[in-house]
């Protein structure tokens, strides 16, 4: 099964940081990646499908890059509510798996 | 407006059997993929199976592969879960998930239930 492997861990930042979130795939899955948001006590919310393609609703601080094995989450400028987990999910090959997650703390 | 409504949680005993349901509404429930994802007490997110629309095709974890069961009966917009032989390390909350944006059976979903508790003790 593909792993796939979020960096950092936690990433401790300020309202207004920019926050940029890897995922790395132990082998190429094209651009069949995506990033989900979850706020404790509540479900995962779909932000970038397909590496970089924003879901319904996103703020268009969000933002996805990236083909292959290396991917990237970037948050231009956070806000308050934008501190949360972090996981990337590949389509690319049957089982799908998650990334382990980023959390992203205030600093 | 989606709404996915999880049930059938419950306090289990390893080797027992249960079975989750999830009702959909606020949208063609056949025409779309669903999944099941879940999520151990205070760690990252699990996939566990998605199902395609029609029911033809599904698709499992290793770790459960063999164990659970996706079902879908689309005259009643109702998704399930059948749990068999339940382990310790089966307990999570399971969330049920509706694809958006494709029509694969892969296609990341968009919408989530709130999920549903399941807790695997003697």
């Amino acid at each position: 099964e593909i792993v796939l492997t979020q960096s950092p861990a936690t990433l401790s930042l300020s309202p207004g940081e920019r926050a940029t979130l890897s995922c790395r795939a132990s082998q190429s899955v094209s651009s069949y990646l995506a990033w989900y948001q979850q706020k404790p006590g509540q479900a995962p919310r779909l932000l970038i499908y397909d590496a970089s393609n924003r879901a319904t609703g996103i703020p268009a601080r969000f933002s996805g890059s990236g083909s292959g094995t290396d991917f990237t989450l970037t948050i231009s400028s956070l806000e308050p509510e934008d501190f949360a987990v972090y996981y990337c999910q590949q389509r690319g090959y049957w089982p799908l798996t998650f990334g382990g997650g980023t959390k992203v703390e205030i600093k | 407006e989606v709404q996915l409504l999880e049930s059938g949680g419950v306090l289990a005993q390893p080797g027992g059997s249960l079975t989750l349901s999830c009702e959909a509404s606020g949208f063609t429930f056949s025409s779309y993929a669903m999944t099941w994802v879940r999520q151990a007490p205070g760690r990252g997110l699990d996939w566990v199976s998605s199902i395609s629309g029609s029911g033809g095709n599904s698709y499992y974890a290793d770790s459960v592969k063999g164990r659970f069961t996706i079902s879908r009966d689309n005259s009643k917009n109702t998704l399930y879960l059948q749990i068999n032989s339940l382990r310790a390390e089966d307990t999570a909350v399971y969330y049920c998930a509706k694809a958006g944006y494709c029509t694969s059976t892969s296609c990341p979903p968009e919408h989530w239930g709130q999920g549903t508790l399941v807790t695997v003790s003697s």
